[in-house]
Parts: C-alpha cells; sequence; structure tokens
C-alpha cells in the first residue's frame, strides 16, 4: 500500500523554540522523492522542503531540517526558532513515478500552532 | 517567473450539475497535476497531464475529466455532480521528471455543492 502517516493531528510550539513533526510512510518504490508542504489559511500549498531519497544527507533549508531514516521510512520536519508565520498545516508527501512524471501521495496533516 | 493561477477562487453549484475548473501553469512547465482536498483531509491524486496526454489517475470517477492545452494551461471537468464533490480543488505544475517531480500548487477552487 502507498501510504503517508502523519500520528499528530496538532503541534503547539512557543515562539522561538523548535518543534519536531513526524511522518512515516510506505513504498516498495525505489525511485522517490519526499517533501513537506505548508498550508496557511490562504490555502495555497507551499514547498517547504524536498529530500531525494537516494541521498543520505538530511536536506537543509534555513530554519527547516529533514531527519530522514530510509531503513524505518520516517521523515520527520524540525522548525528551528519558530516564528508566528509558521503557524499552518503541514502535509508530508512522498512522490511515486510515473510514466513521464510524478504523483504526489500526501498525509492527512498536522496543524502547528505557534504561541506568543 | 508567474506562479500558478487557478480559476475561479469560489464555486457553488446544485447536485447533478457539470463544472469546469481551470488552472494555468507556471512558466516553464509542462505537467499539470489536479488533486482533491476534503476539509480536514490531505490531496488526494485525480490525475496528471503531461504535455496535453493524460499520464495518470487517480481513484476517481470516469465523471472527472480533463484536458490540457498547448501552453500547457489545463482544465478539470466533473459532470453530474454529488454532494461528496464538495471539496478545494488543487492544481499543481510541475517539469516532467525535473526535481522528482516537484509539484508547485496554485490557491485552489474551493467548490460547494448543494
Amino acid at each position: 500500500a502507498q501510504t503517508v502517516t502523519q500520528s499528530q493531528p496538532e503541534m503547539s510550539v512557543q515562539e522561538a523554540e523548535t518543534v519536531t513533526l513526524s511522518c512515516t510512510y510506505d513504498t516498495s518504490e525505489s525511485d522517490y522523492y519526499l517533501f513537506w508542504y505548508k498550508q496557511p489559511p490562504s490555502r495555497q500549498m507551499i514547498l517547504v522542503i524536498r529530500q531525494e531519497a537516494y541521498k543520505q544527507q538530511n536536506a537543509t533549508e534555513n530554519r527547516f531540517s529533514v531527519n530522514f531514516q530510509k531503513a524505518a521510512k520516517s521523515f520527520s520536519l524540525k522548525i528551528s526558532d519558530s516564528q508566528l508565520g509558521d503557524a499552518a498545516m503541514y502535509f508530508c508527501a512522498y512522490s511515486i513515478r510515473m510514466d513521464s512524471s510524478y504523483k504526489l501521495i500526501f498525509g492527512s496533516g498536522t496543524r502547528l500552532l505557534v504561541r506568543p | 517567473e508567474t506562479g500558478v493561477t487557478q480559476s475561479p477562487t469560489h464555486l457553488i453549484k446544485t447536485r447533478g450539475q457539470q463544472v469546469t475548473l481551470r488552472c494555468s501553469s507556471q512558466s516553464g512547465h509542462n505537467t499539470v497535476s489536479w488533486y482533491q482536498q476534503a476539509l480536514g483531509q490531505g490531496p488526494q491524486f485525480i490525475f496528471q497531464y503531461y504535455r496535453e496526454e493524460e499520464n495518470g489517475r487517480g481513484n476517481f470517477p470516469p465523471r472527472f475529466s480533463g484536458l490540457q492545452f498547448p501552453n500547457y494551461s489545463s482544465e478539470l471537468n466533473v459532470n453530474a455532480l454529488e454532494l461528496d464533490d464538495s471539496a478545494l480543488y488543487l492544481c499543481a505544475s510541475s517539469s516532467g521528471l525535473a526535481g522528482g517531480g516537484t509539484q508547485y500548487f496554485g490557491p485552489g477552487t474551493r467548490l460547494l455543492v448543494l
């Protein structure tokens, strides 16, 4: 089965603190990529970070970093120095190869609250 | 660089009607994917178009259909609307296999079926 599990429906973090959002996935594919997307109340999905499954090195983008454990099929997102603007729904996803492109499989999301 | 745009932003229809949603892909992208996001859930893949051809389809009935035009913009058509079709419809564009199919999303169309 091709699934993505986000076991934390909601997380809360104090401004300037660090929070980690969890994600596990299940795929038998060898060619895939992993993503975290942010969806604020404005609804538009915004790409936060991407990880190539064939790379062992964890991806980082400024305050955002991932902990990618391929054998465990785990892909968590760490947000450092949390800001009020980080409050949003966060979706974990992986891409599955089709003929000429990829499709995305999403988890159910984690709502992140940031306390001032 | 122009991002992904969608129209309309909101739409209200009644059961049994037909609807067409539109998407303009990001400059330089040749692939458009459509997703349905029900309230409180993650997006579900409907189908994808690559260079004007359907390139894959999710678990959606045939009354969900689409088109891609030579400029790579796309339409999603839904016939015989049902109450469960009420959702946010997201369009995403990408460039074939580049970047593992990294997809960039539009702001979505909120469809309400009464």
